[in-house]
């Protein structure tokens, strides 16, 4: 059964405390990896896609990574408006649209 | 541009009524998918769409569970009896499906409690 595991399931940092977020996969064939930021009473909101082992997407102070086991949100620096919480998604070999999404990691930054 | 539009944001209803959720997908984008948010099993896909034809429903958890969608712009999810265990956040999200790897972009959902 294809599955995706994110860890931990919180984290709390301090302000310029830097971390990294994992997500892990067991699925039959990988067309594309997602990370979501999601807040509070709103959808998740889309941040990168990855497609291949080596890639690296960055965004202000999150950068995204993927190995043919996992990905990483690494986040650099955070600031006390990164605290949401961070789901990954995996988009599965085949014709279908659907993604197969963790159960998300709740990140806070205190000031 | 206007992102994915869904109502009501919330709803209250008695168990055993009809509840009918709906949505406004982004403009051109080609497909549209129905999710459930709990605390337990996370997001989980419900069923979705593709130039307005139902590709997959195999979430779909129950019969009491529908999803129409009637032209590009238009999508309800109905469920009819409604039950307490229904209680979640449903999201709606489109995307513009060319093949390989495009984002789904989600609604802000409708918080659902079934009393």
């Amino acid at each position: 059964e294809d599955q995706v595991t994110q860890s931990p399931e919180a984290l709390r940092l301090q302000e310029g405390e830097s971390s990294s977020l994992n997500c892990s996969y067991t699925v039959s064939g990988l067309r594309g990896l997602f990370w979501y930021r999601q807040d509070p009473g709103k959808g998740p909101e889309f941040l990168f896609t990855l497609y291949s082992a080596g890639e690296e997407k960055e965004k202000e102070r999150l950068k995204a990574t993927l190995t043919k086991k996992e990905s990483f949100l690494h986040i650099t620096a955070p600031k006390p408006e990164d605290s949401a919480t961070y789901l990954c998604a995996v988009h599965l070999q085949g014709g279908s649209e659907k993604l197969v999404f963790g159960k998300g990691m709740k990140l806070t930054v205190n000031p | 541009d206007a992102g994915v539009i869904q109502s009501p944001r919330h709803e209250v209803t008695e168990m055993g009524q009809e509840v009918t959720l709906r949505c406004k997908p982004i403009s051109g984008h080609n497909s549209l998918f129905w999710y459930r948010q709990t605390m337990m099993r996370g997001l989980e896909l419900l069923i979705y769409f593709n130039n307005n034809v139902p590709i997959d429903d195999s979430g779909m958890p129950e019969d009491r569970f529908s999803a129409k969608m009637p032209n590009a712009s238009f999508s309800t999810l109905k469920i009819q009896p409604s039950e307490p265990r229904d209680s979640a956040v449903y999201f709606c999200a489109s995307s513009l499906w060319t093949g390989v790897g495009q984002p789904q972009h989600f609604g802000d959902g409708t918080r659902l409690s079934i009393l």
